[in-house]
């Protein structure tokens, strides 16, 4: 199947620990995007990726960091969790001017 | 800088009633604007977009159309169904949707009771 994929679908974790989160798309985009959707159902772009080059990067602590090894991939990686991350967390990507195509979303929990 | 603003939930409606969210936006420049459906414990799926002022979206008996005047984008069903339950966003993108973001509304929950 075409898509965008994420793994864990679920991640829970304590608070202080460094965790990632792996985004892939075999659609062939060029761009690719991270958001956050907290408990009231609250989107925000966090990160986006254009060929490996970092497009936007909001407001974002630094403990996130997006890593793309490769065009088709676009990891999110959390060091020193603290309770406030907690949320869902969407990858996105797209094709140049175009619609972004959602993968399903991983819901972290920070204890 | 770009916002989105539309209807808080929840909605609630009866099977085959007529369904409308509002939403407006403020933005620089000639956004394009989309609708987003998210069914529980699933990801964002495109429900429709436009691009240009005038143009109007369709999708799954969904319609929205894009008002430059009125800095609109009102989402709107005739006769909505059960499964048609979701949250709903309209977002919008100052490049069509591609290298840049989206700004999103903070979503409307819809129910729909049989």
């Amino acid at each position: 199947d075409t898509a965008v994929s994420q793994t864990p679908k679920y991640l829970v974790t304590q608070m202080g620990n460094d965790k990632s989160i792996k985004c892939e798309q075999n659609l062939g985009h060029d761009t690719m995007y991270w958001y956050k959707q907290d408990s009231k159902k609250f989107l925000k772009i966090m990160f986006s990726y254009n060929n490996k080059e970092l497009i936007i990067n909001e407001t974002v602590p630094n403990r996130f960091s997006p890593k793309s090894p490769d065009k088709a991939h676009l990891n999110l990686h959390i060091n020193s969790l603290e309770l406030g991350d907690s949320a869902v967390y969407f990858c996105a990507s797209s094709p140049r001017d175009s619609e972004q195509f959602f993968g399903p979303g991983t819901r972290l929990t920070v204890l | 800088g770009n916002s989105v603003t539309q209807m808080e939930g929840p909605v609630t409606l009866s099977e085959e009633a007529f369904l409308t969210i509002n939403c407006t936006y403020t933005a620089t420049g000639y956004p394009s604007l989309f609708w987003y459906v998210q069914y529980p414990g699933e990801g964002l799926q495109l429900l429709l977009k436009a691009t240009k002022a005038d143009d109007k979206g369709s999708n799954k008996g969904f319609e929205a159309t894009y008002r430059k005047e009125t800095t609109s984008f009102h989402l709107e069903k005739g006769s909505v169904q059960v499964s048609d339950s979701a949250v709903y966003f309209c977002a919008l993108s100052d490049q069509g949707g591609g290298a840049d973001g989206l700004t999103f509304g903070k979503g409307t929950h819809l129910i729909i009771q049989p």
